[in-house]
């Protein structure tokens, strides 16, 4: 079956700098991708929606230029999440999808702790 | 306006116990997708079943079954003789098609604990 792979799985990082998280589709071509936050014991929060080139929807509520989302090609997008501080710290997860599916396939998550 | 619930927060049963877990939504969309997913410990998101609205067949994989009914928008899941491994937040989804972007909604979550 299709895979995403999501990396890094765990990333600790100081207030102040700047993460990266990948999610890349493995064997399809992914031409939208979906970014969630998730915080302990409650459900996913759609973050943004991002179609390969082009720029990423952002869910009311979530800041542009703190997560930083690119999708350049359609195997890959990245998260930045600019400037961390502890209250960023959360579980991220990635969804990659096509035209007909974009409910499948998830990424293994990225747990964020900003220290 | 589209919405999930789960109105089961927590489930704790016996090995062996057969489970329901509960999703009923809303939407006024004719055409639409309904999906469980289960999320272990480890965070992962394990996809397990999607349905559109124009099939209400019931379907059943091994030890699990779902029981989709349009009349009281629900879509619930079953869990037969439930195992150990069967421990998990499982989630219910409803997919609506927003312009070029399809968006899941998700509900809540049940943690199921199945005890030995």
């Amino acid at each position: 079956g299709a895979v995403v792979s999501q990396h890094p799985s765990r990333v600790i990082c100081k207030s102040g700098t700047s993460v990266k998280i990948e999610c890349r589709s493995l064997d399809f071509q992914a031409t939208t991708m979906f970014w969630y936050r998730q915080f302990p014991k409650q459900s996913l929060m759609l973050m943004a929606t991002s179609n390969e080139g082009s720029k990423a929807t952002y869910e009311q509520g979530v800041e542009k230029d703190k997560f930083l989302i690119n999708h350049a090609s359609l195997t890959l997008s990245t998260l930045t999440v600019t400037s961390a501080h502890p209250e960023d710290s959360s579980f991220y997860i990635c969804s990659a999808g096509t035209d007909l599916r974009t409910e499948a396939f998830f990424g293994q998550g990225t747990r964020l702790t900003v220290v | 306006a589209q919405k999930v619930t789960q109105a089961q927060t927590e489930i704790s049963v016996v090995e062996k116990e057969d489970v329901t877990l509960d999703c009923v939504y809303e939407t006024r969309d004719t055409t639409y997708y309904l999906f469980w997913y289960k999320q272990p410990p480890s965070g992962e998101l394990v996809f397990l079943i999607r349905r559109n609205s124009f099939d209400e067949q019931n379907e059943i994989s091994g030890r699990y079954s779902w029981n989709f009914q349009k009349s009281t928008s629900s879509f619930n899941f079953t869990i037969t003789a439930s195992q150990v491994v069967d421990s998990a937040v499982y989630f219910c989804a409803l997919r609506v098609d927003a312009g070029n972007n399809r968006k899941l909604i998700w509900g809540l979550g049940t943690s199921l604990a199945v005890n030995p």
